[in-house]
């Protein structure tokens, strides 16, 4: 069965710090992954998506994948409160489906 | 404003009934998808269209049902045969043309069996 794997967490990070978070997946041939942030009672907002090997910033955020170590991370700099929310990893098999992780919770202490 | 909406944002059911919740999207998109979620769980896809008229199981698809007569629209329906269907409902959308690959999601709909 396709696993995607996240900690749990809560991950606590100070204000304005970096947040490293990660996610490894087992299905060798997925193609496509995404991070999405959930606040409580919320639907999932896709933050970034990354298909190649390396990073992909945008803004605060950079995605790092390893396809070789099956390793996706997501990297937010300069954290603030407004970043505390659950994080999920998604990754995209061959049959166009997402298989999520079932996510990690970040808190930004102000 | 382009978008995907579900409704009703908070459902209550007696055990024994089926409900349907209702997903829409005005942005093109040709697949759409129904997933739930748990407390302090990732989503599981119940259902996925690509098409109009046709559609697939996803990884939890015993005791719900689907139709895709419209590409806008995508309604999902909890018949009583799911023996645990509180949770989190959540219809998602992707485009053809960008692969399939961005799914973006509706408000969600919160179903409660009483």
């Amino acid at each position: 069965q396709k696993e995607v794997e996240q900690n749990s967490g809560p991950l606590s990070v100070p204000e304005g710090a970096i947040a490293s978070l990660n996610c490894t997946y087992s299905d060798r041939g997925s193609q496509s992954f995404f991070w999405y942030r959930q606040y409580s009672g919320k639907s999932p907002e896709l933050i970034m998506f990354i298909y190649s090997n390396g990073d992909k910033e945008d803004g605060r955020f950079t995605a790092q994948l390893n396809k070789a170590s099956q390793y996706v991370s997501l990297l937010i700099r300069d954290s603030q409160p407004s970043d505390s929310a659950t994080y999920l990893c998604a990754v995209r098999d061959s049959s166009y489906k997402l298989i999520f992780g079932s996510g990690t919770r970040l808190l930004v202490r102000p | 404003d382009g978008g995907i909406t579900q409704s009703p944002k908070y459902l209550f059911r007696k055990e024994g009934q089926n409900v349907t919740l209702s997903c829409e999207q005005n942005l093109n998109h040709d697949a759409m998808y129904w997933y739930r979620q748990d407390p302090g769980q990732g989503l599981r896809l119940i259902y996925y269209s690509q098409i109009v008229n046709d559609f697939q199981k996803g990884d939890i698809a015993e005791g719900y049902s689907v139709s895709r007569e419209k590409k806008e629209s995508f309604p999902l329906t909890v018949t009583s045969a799911q023996k645990n269907p509180t949770a989190f409902y959540l219809c998602a959308s992707s485009d053809r043309d960008r692969g399939y690959n961005e799914q973006f999601f509706g408000p969600g709909t919160r179903l409660t069996v009483l």
